[in-house]
C-alpha cells in the first residue's frame, strides 16, 4: 500500500516561493507521482506529474531525487489565489487492482 | 477543460429516503471513482470502476452501491439515506491502465440528509 506523508499546513507571503514536499517511501517501480490542488467547494484539479528528476510547467516545478521515495512542489511567486489543499498521489493497490487514493494534504495559506 | 458532470449539485434529503446521485463523462474514460469528503478533510475512495460492469469497493466503508452500464456513467445510490452520510461526494475519471494517470474531477454533490 503506497501512502504519502505531507506537512498538514503551511503559511506563506504572497511573491514568496513555496515548497512542499512528500514522502511516499513504498512508490511502485512503474508509478509516477501527481500533485493537485483544491478549493473549497470543489473538486482537486492536476497541477503537475512526473517521474523522476526535475518537471515544470506554466504553474509549478515538481523534483523528484534519484531514490524516488520523496517529492517537492515548487510553486514560484504564490498569490492570494494559490491559497488551497495540495495532494501528492503515487499508484495504490485495491485488492490487487491499482486505485488512486489521497493523503491528508497540506493547506497552504497565502497571506498579503 | 475536463468533461465530467455530476448531478445534482446540492441535495437536501429526509431520513431513509433513496437517493442517487449522478457522474457522467463524455472522455472515454474507462476508469471512474467516487470519493467522498467532510469539510476540512481528505478524500476517501469509496467506489471506482475499471470499466463496463466492472466495480470494486474503495478503502472507505460506505453503505452506498454503484453500477456501471455504460462507459460515460457511473452513477452512486444509496438505499437508505442518514444524517451519517451527509458529506461532498465527488466523481472522477482517468484512462485505464497508465500509471501516469490523470484524474479529472467533477464539482462534486454537497448531500446534506436531515
Amino acid at each position: 500500500l503506497a501512502k504519502t506523508t505531507q506537512p498538514i499546513s503551511m503559511d506563506s507571503y504572497e511573491g514568496q516561493e513555496v515548497n512542499i514536499t512528500c514522502s511516499h517511501n513504498n512508490i511502485a517501480t512503474n508509478d509516477y507521482i501527481t500533485w493537485y490542488q483544491q478549493f473549497p467547494s470543489q473538486g482537486p484539479r492536476f497541477i503537475i506529474q512526473g517521474y523522476k528528476t526535475k518537471v515544470t510547467n506554466e504553474v509549478a516545478s515538481l523534483f523528484i531525487p534519484a531514490d524516488r521515495k520523496s517529492s517537492t512542489l515548487s510553486l514560484p511567486r504564490v498569490s492570494l489565489s494559490d491559497t488551497a489543499v495540495y495532494y501528492c498521489l503515487v499508484g495504490d493497490r485495491q485488492a490487487g487492482r491499482r486505485a488512486l487514493t489521497f493523503g491528508s494534504g497540506t493547506r497552504l495559506q497565502v497571506q498579503p | 477543460e475536463a468533461d465530467i458532470y455530476q448531478t445534482p449539485r446540492y441535495l437536501v434529503i429526509g431520513t431513509g429516503k433513496k437517493i442517487t446521485l449522478e457522474c457522467s463523462q463524455t472522455m472515454g474514460h474507462d476508469k471512474m471513482y467516487w470519493y467522498q469528503q467532510d469539510p476540512g478533510m481528505e478524500l476517501h475512495l469509496i467506489h471506482y470502476s475499471y470499466g463496463v460492469n466492472s466495480t470494486e469497493k474503495g478503502d472507505l466503508s460506505s453503505e452506498s452501491t454503484v453500477s456501471r452500464i455504460r462507459t460515460e456513467h457511473f452513477p452512486l445510490t444509496l438505499e437508505s439515506a442518514r444524517p451519517s452520510h451527509t458529506s461532498q461526494y465527488l466523481c472522477a475519471s482517468s484512462e485505464l491502465g497508465a500509471t501516469n494517470e490523470k484524474l479529472f474531477f467533477g464539482s462534486g454533490t454537497q448531500l446534506s440528509v436531515l
